[in-house]
This record gives structure tokens, C-alpha cells and sequence, in this order.
């Protein structure tokens, strides 16, 4: 079965450091997406991205994220300049339409 | 703004015992509702959708709109069901962003 894949699997930072976070979508998905959940909390919506453009994106996502498809099979988030507060698991999805597949998460640490 | 509730932060039952993990929305739209499990170290997996109906490994919800609830119903537990259970809402027409309850673990004892 096709997965989405995610790497690193657990990547620490320190404050003030730029991080990019990678995914690899299924080949023939159309939609991407970054989700993140912090330690205890609810995972969350970041972003979407279709069609080589940001198609929604949430409050969470300032002028201090950004996504990416560099090369028509990764998908990058970065972060350009991490806070404590930015620690939190981040999971990338993709889908055709509709029918999320979820990478299995990169668990960022911000020291 | 839509919301999803999920008022149980952890569930616990017996091997064989019923179980229900409910879910609230708060929405005056039509929403599609659906049931992740993400079980240990593994990666969030749809379990169902409320659009088709279906059960997956047991497992059943219906959606109730006068109660805005999709509870996820399995009449006999097993130890495998132990997991983390999130209910969703996405929006139609609305694009494709979920928005996440807070999540239920499920622990199911021998």
C-alpha cells in the first residue's frame, strides 16, 4: 500500500534556527497538507497546497512557515525561525480529492 | 466556527465490553464527519466516514443531526482496539482542511 513518508522522524532545533521538514506524497495525490499537534493538545490545520499554490491555511500558519514543492515529488514545510512554542509533532497528508493519507509525523524539538 | 468535542480524554473497558466514544460538533452547515485511529507509534488512519456508512473492524457511528453527534459504537471490545480515536469535521463545499477533536484514548484490559 502507498504511503506517505516523512523524514526526519524526530528533528531538534535550537531557538531561532531554521528548520524544513520533508514529506514525500503519494505519487498520484493532487492535495497536500501540513497538520500539527503539540504535546497534549489537538492536531491542527496548518496549510494546504494544490496545484502548485497555498489553496487554504490556517491562523497558525504566519509569515514564519512556508511550503514548498521543489522538485514535483517533495513537499517541505519550513520554519523559518523556530520557537519553543514550535515544538509540537507535524504530520504531512495527501490526497486525491478527498481521503487523507497521513505520513507518520516528524516530532520537532525546539531548545 | 466549527468545533468537535470529544469529552472523554481516556476510555477503559473490559475485553468483550461495549464501547462508545462519543463525538460533538458545532456546526450550522452540512459537515462530513469522520472517525481516525492512530494506534501505538503509528501513523493517523481513516477509520470511517459517516458518507458511507460502512463498519470497519467492528466499529459503527452514525451521525445524529438534531444531537450534532457521530459516537463511535463497537458492541465487544477486543485488546487490539486500544488506540488514540479522533473524531473530524470537514467542511463541504469548503475545501478539505479537518479540523480535529481533542482525541480518546481507548484501553481496552483483558
Amino acid at each position: 500500500e502507498p504511503e506517505v513518508t516523512q523524514t526526519p522522524s524526530h528533528q531538534v532545533t535550537q531557538m531561532g534556527q531554521e528548520v524544513i521538514l520533508r514529506c514525500v506524497p503519494i505519487s498520484n495525490h493532487l492535495y497536500f497538507y501540513w497538520y500539527r499537534q503539540i504535546l497534549g493538545q489537538k492536531v491542527e490545520f496548518l496549510v494546504s497546497f494544490y496545484n502548485n499554490e497555498i489553496s487554504e491555511k490556517s491562523e497558525i500558519f504566519d509569515d514564519q512557515f512556508s511550503v514548498e514543492r521543489p522538485d514535483g515529488s517533495n513537499f517541505t514545510l519550513k520554519i523559518r525561525s523556530t520557537k519553543l512554542e514550535d515544538s509540537a509533532m507535524y504530520f504531512c497528508a495527501s490526497s486525491v480529492v478527498f481521503g487523507y493519507t497521513f505520513g507518520s509525523g516528524t516530532r520537532l524539538t525546539v531548545v | 466556527a466549527q468545533r468537535v468535542t470529544q469529552p472523554e480524554k481516556l476510555l477503559s473497558v473490559f475485553k468483550g465490553a461495549p464501547v462508545e466514544l462519543k463525538c460533538n460538533y458545532s456546526y450550522s452547515g452540512s459537515p462530513e464527519l469522520f472517525w481516525y485511529v492512530q494506534y501505538s507509534r503509528q501513523r493517523l488512519q481513516l477509520l470511517l466516514r459517516h458518507i458511507s456508512r460502512e463498519s470497519i473492524k467492528g466499529f459503527t457511528a452514525d451521525l445524529n443531526k438534531g444531537e450534532t453527534s457521530f459516537h463511535l459504537k463497537k458492541p465487544f471490545a477486543q485488546e487490539e482496539d486500544s488506540a488514540m480515536y479522533y473524531c473530524a469535521l470537514r467542511l463541504q463545499n469548503a475545501g478539505n482542511m479537518l479540523t480535529f477533536g481533542g482525541g480518546t484514548r481507548l484501553m481496552v484490559k483483558p
